[in-house]
């Protein structure tokens, strides 16, 4: 049973504008949540994280939205770029999980110059 | 900057091989963690690590088998290669400071077994 979800297998977005990538989970002890990002032949890298006592976390043009209620976090890339296109996993972790991450399948970004 | 380190990075081999995924960190960390990723799906936990000694199976179960005599070296080993092997196999440490601190990962061994 998959506990975070991305809906949405890829993306595509002009770039300069506003993308925005959706994950939701399921699991309401999750309170540790992260952005990966993943380009081919290569390992995630880190992107961004936020807690459960935020609602928002910023970090240049990234911004993640936290919606506890709805279960469902965002990622805000403003604005993007050509050099953001890549597949974007998010993950979640909870205290009585042992802090395991559970990561999403991810979704395709492609930004067009 | 890569602070851990994967090797191979490709690795095509014949059923019935045995092999060693190698995996080292230079940061000192103390959990150390293998991941299985196929195309389009979400990473899978096979093997976690909290320190020296310490080794746990994750949420997939998996044939293969770690170890972790060193705090900077966590090798996973496939005694027999099978197809359903093939897969991309990521490493990924973190500190032990509690929860908070990301996952940091090497660039994966895409292992392809024949």
């Amino acid at each position: 049973d998959q506990q975070v979800k991305q809906n949405s297998p890829s993306l595509s977005v002009q770039e300069g504008r506003i993308s925005i990538l959706n994950c939701d989970y399921t699991n309401s002890m999750f309170d540790y949540f992260l952005w990966y990002k993943k380009y081919p032949a290569e390992g995630p890298t880190f992107l961004i994280s936020i807690s459960s006592i935020k609602d928002k976390n910023e970090d240049g043009r990234f911004t993640v939205f936290l919606n506890k209620s709805a279960k469902h976090l965002s990622l805000h890339i403003v604005p993007s770029q050509p050099g953001d296109s890549a597949v974007y996993f998010c993950a979640a972790s909870a205290r009585n999980t042992g802090n395991q991450f559970y990561f999403g399948t991810g979704t395709s970004l492609t930004v067009i110059p | 900057e890569a602070d851990i380190y994967q090797t191979p990075r490709y690795l095509v081999i014949g059923t019935g091989k045995k092999i060693t995924l190698e995996c080292s960190q230079t940061m000192g960390h103390d959990k150390m963690y293998w991941y299985q990723q196929d195309p389009g799906m979400e990473l899978h936990l096979i093997h976690y690590s909290y320190g020296v000694n310490s080794t746990e199976k994750g949420d997939l179960s998996s044939e293969s088998t770690v170890s972790r005599i060193r705090t900077e070296h966590f090798p996973l080993t496939l005694e027999s290669a099978r197809p359903s092997h093939t897969s991309q196999y990521l490493c990924a440490s973190s500190p032990r400071r509690g929860q908070g601190s990301p996952l940091h990962f090497g660039n994966g061994t895409r292992l392809t077994v024949t």
